[in-house]
This record gives C-alpha cells, sequence and structure tokens, in this order.
C-alpha cells in the first residue's frame, strides 16, 4: 500500500529552482510528511518535514496543501549536489517508540549543468 | 565527523558464514534502528531499538539478531549468510517516540556480498 504518490523522476538544469510533489490523498490527522533524499552509495539525508503548515530550512522549503492531501517540496536554485532520488514519507505521531519510516522508490532528480 | 559510525564499509562473506555489522551513533539518541537496502529496492526497516531495548522487528529471519552492549551502540549480527543478504544496510538513531524532534538519521552503511 503505497501512501504516497510521487512521479519516477524529475530533471533540471543548475541554478533552476525545483517543485518535487508528492501525493497523500489517505494522509490521518497525526501523520507528519517527512522527506529525505538519498544518493547513491549513501545513506539516506534528512531534508524536511512538517504537519500543516509550510516550512522552510537551509535545504528547502515545503509547501503544504490546506488540505494536506498533498506537499511540494521547493529546492531553491539547485546545483549538481543536489541530484538524488527524494522520498516523501508519511510518519505517525501517535506516541509510542516505534519511529519506522517506510521508504518507497521516490523521485530521482537529475541536475544537468 | 560522521556522527553515526558504521563499519566496515564493505563485506565479502561466504555463503554460511556469521558477521557483525557494527554501528555507534554520538547524537546522544536513545533510540537506534537497522535497515537493509538490497539492489534497486526501496529501504526496508528491520528492527528499532529505544534505550537499549527491542520495539519493532520487521525480519522474519531469526538469523538477524541485533545486539546492544552500550545505548549508543546497536550491532547486527547474521548467521548462516545467505547470497540473498547481499545488501546495504543503514543503521539509524533518534530520540524515541514519533514527536515532530524525533528525526531519524542515517549512517553511510555497510555493503555486504554474500558469495
Amino acid at each position: 500500500d503505497a501512501k504516497t504518490t510521487q512521479p519516477d523522476s524529475m530533471e533540471s538544469t543548475e541554478g533552476e529552482t525545483v517543485h518535487l510533489p508528492c501525493s497523500h490523498a489517505t494522509i490521518s490527522g497525526n501523520e507528519y510528511i517527512y522527506w529525505y533524499r538519498q544518493v547513491p552509495l549513501q545513506g539516506p539525508e534528512y531534508v524536511t518535514h512538517g504537519l500543516q503548515q509550510n516550512t522552510t530550512n537551509s535545504m528547502a522549503f515545503l509547501a503544504i496543501a490546506s488540505d494536506r492531501k498533498s506537499s511540494t517540496l521547493i529546492l531553491p536554485h539547485v546545483s549538481l549536489r543536489d541530484a538524488a532520488v527524494y522520498h516523501c514519507i508519511l510518519r505517525p505521531n501517535s506516541g509510542g517508540s516505534n519511529a519506522k519510516l517506510t521508504f518507497g522508490k521516490g523521485t530521482k532528480l537529475s541536475v544537468k549543468s | 565527523d560522521p556522527k553515526i559510525i558504521q563499519k566496515p564499509k564493505y563485506l565479502v562473506a561466504v555463503t554460511g558464514s556469521e558477521k557483525i555489522l557494527i554501528c555507534e551513533q554520538y547524537l546522544g539518541h536513545n533510540a537506534m534502528y537497522w535497515y537493509r537496502q538490497s539492489a534497486k529496492k526501496p529501504l526496508e526497516f528491520m528492527f528499532s531499538y529505544s534505550y537499549q531495548k527491542l520495539m519493532d522487528n520487521q525480519t522474519a529471519s531469526s538469523r538477524f539478531q541485533p545486539q546492544s552492549s552500550k545505548k549508543n551502540h546497536l550491532d547486527l549480527q547474521i548467521t548462516a549468510l545467505k547470497p540473498d543478504d547481499s545488501a546495504t544496510y543503514f543503521c539509524a538513531s533518534s530520540q524515541p517516540g514519533q514527536g515532530a524532534g524525533n528525526t531519524l538519521y542515517f549512517g553511510e552503511g555497510s555493503r555486504l556480498i554474500v558469495v
């Protein structure tokens, strides 16, 4: 059961602003939206997360739809180092100690110079 | 400096042998995890530990045994290795619980090839 839907791949050029979409139509009220990225031969890297409000940090801006059924990770001025597979993951905030993240295939972002 | 250290980075093992993958984290976290990534497949959750106690086990085989000798260590012992065990094994850590502050951070992985 895929809880999030992402495009398989996207292409961009250095310096562009990239919008990576994620659909999560069945998101529950207690689920956070997490984004990780992974490059070959390395572990996943945390990018950002949010619940309801848009969030921003040094890596990206996360725009969350008002109904929370979709979100968009916005990467400003991408560089070659931003080429990676980006994963959009729902993670419940319901207490307990199980913080399991379920990864899917993600979106492979290619960046051209 | 990496805050989650995994050893070895690369490992070739013979079918039927036993190996231990080492993980140490210096983030002050109390929860640790193991994930596996086989060739061209998504990361797959294996185990989670909180305060050195097993919280969740999604690994069907008892050949995989986590070992926590210290609160910042979670090693993974794999016995009777099979070629299908070939994968990259990632260790991760976080604070316990599922609150917004409990982000998982991953190590760089131990790549295991079983021949």
